[in-house]
C-alpha cells in the first residue's frame, strides 16, 4: 500500500538557520503531496501542496518540490523563526477512490532564539 | 464559519466504558475522516465517509464504529474502551479537491 517516510526527529535549530525535512513516498499512480503543520494543542493545518511532478508548493517561506524520479517531497526554509516550532507531517493523497490521505510519522521541530 | 468542530476536548474513560466522540462541520464537506494520532506514529485512518449514509473502514477500525446520517455530523463510537485506544483523535473533512480541514482534536485516556 501507499506509504510516507519522514526524517526522524526531533530537529532542533537556531533562529535563521536553514531547514530541510526529508520526505519520501511509495505509491501506485501519481498522488498529490502535502505538508501539514501542527502547533501545540491544535489540529493539523495545510502548509503547502503539489499535485504533479516538478510542481513546487510554497507558503510562509517554506518550499517543497514534487520529485517523481526520487519519489521525494522535501520541505525547506531558508531562515527559520522561533514561531516555526511545530510538528510537520508529510502526506500523500491518492487520486482514486475516496482519496484518503496517508501521513508520515511527523517531525518535531524546535527553533531556539 | 466554525469549520470542523470536535467535542469533547478531553476525556478519561475506564476500561470497558463506552463513549461517542462528536464531529460536526459547517463547510458542506462530502468527505469526512477520523484519524488517531499516537506519539511518533503519525496519523492512522480509522474510518471515513464519502457522503451521508456511506461509511468505510480505514487502516485501524477495530474497536470503533461510525455513522453518517447527515452531511454535517460524523460521530465516532467506542463501545468497550481499552487502554490501547488512549490517543488523540482528529476529525477532518473536505470536498472535491480541497485540502483536509481538521478539528482541534479530542484527547482520550483509557485507564
Amino acid at each position: 500500500g501507499d506509504s510516507v517516510t519522514q526524517m526522524e526527529g526531533p530537529v532542533t535549530l537556531s533562529e535563521e538557520a536553514f531547514l530541510t525535512i526529508n520526505c519520501t513516498y511509495t505509491a501506485t499512480g501519481y498522488p498529490s503531496l502535502f505538508w501539514y503543520v501542527q502547533y501545540p494543542g491544535e489540529g493539523l493545518q495545510l502548509l503547502l501542496k503539489a499535485t504533479k511532478a516538478d510542481d513546487k508548493g510554497s507558503n510562509k517561506g517554506f518550499e517543497a518540490t514534487y520529485r517523481k524520479e526520487t519519489t521525494s517531497f522535501h520541505l525547506e526554509k531558508g531562515s527559520v523563526q522561533v514561531s516555526d516550532s511545530a510538528v510537520y507531517f508529510c502526506a500523500l493523497r491518492d487520486i482514486q477512490g475516496a482519496q484518503k490521505l496517508v501521513f508520515g510519522q511527523g517531525t518535531r521541530l524546535t527553533i531556539n532564539p | 464559519n466554525a469549520g470542523v468542530t470536535q467535542t469533547p476536548k478531553f476525556r478519561i474513560l475506564k476500561i470497558g466504558q463506552s463513549m461517542t466522540l462528536q464531529c460536526t462541520q459547517d463547510m458542506n464537506h462530502n468527505y469526512m475522516y477520523w484519524y488517531r494520532q499516537d506519539p511518533g506514529m503519525g496519523l492512522k485512518l480509522i474510518y471515513y465517509s464519502v457522503g451521508a449514509g456511506i461509511t468505510d473502514k480505514g487502516e485501524v477500525p477495530n474497536g470503533y464504529n461510525v455513522s453518517r446520517s447527515t452531511t454535517e455530523d460524523f460521530p465516532l463510537r467506542l463501545e468497550l474502551a481499552a487502554p490501547s485506544q488512549t490517543s488523540v483523535y482528529f476529525c477532518a473533512g473536505r470536498d472535491g479537491v480541497s485540502p483536509l480541514h481538521f478539528g482541534n482534536g479530542t484527547r482520550l485516556t483509557v485507564t
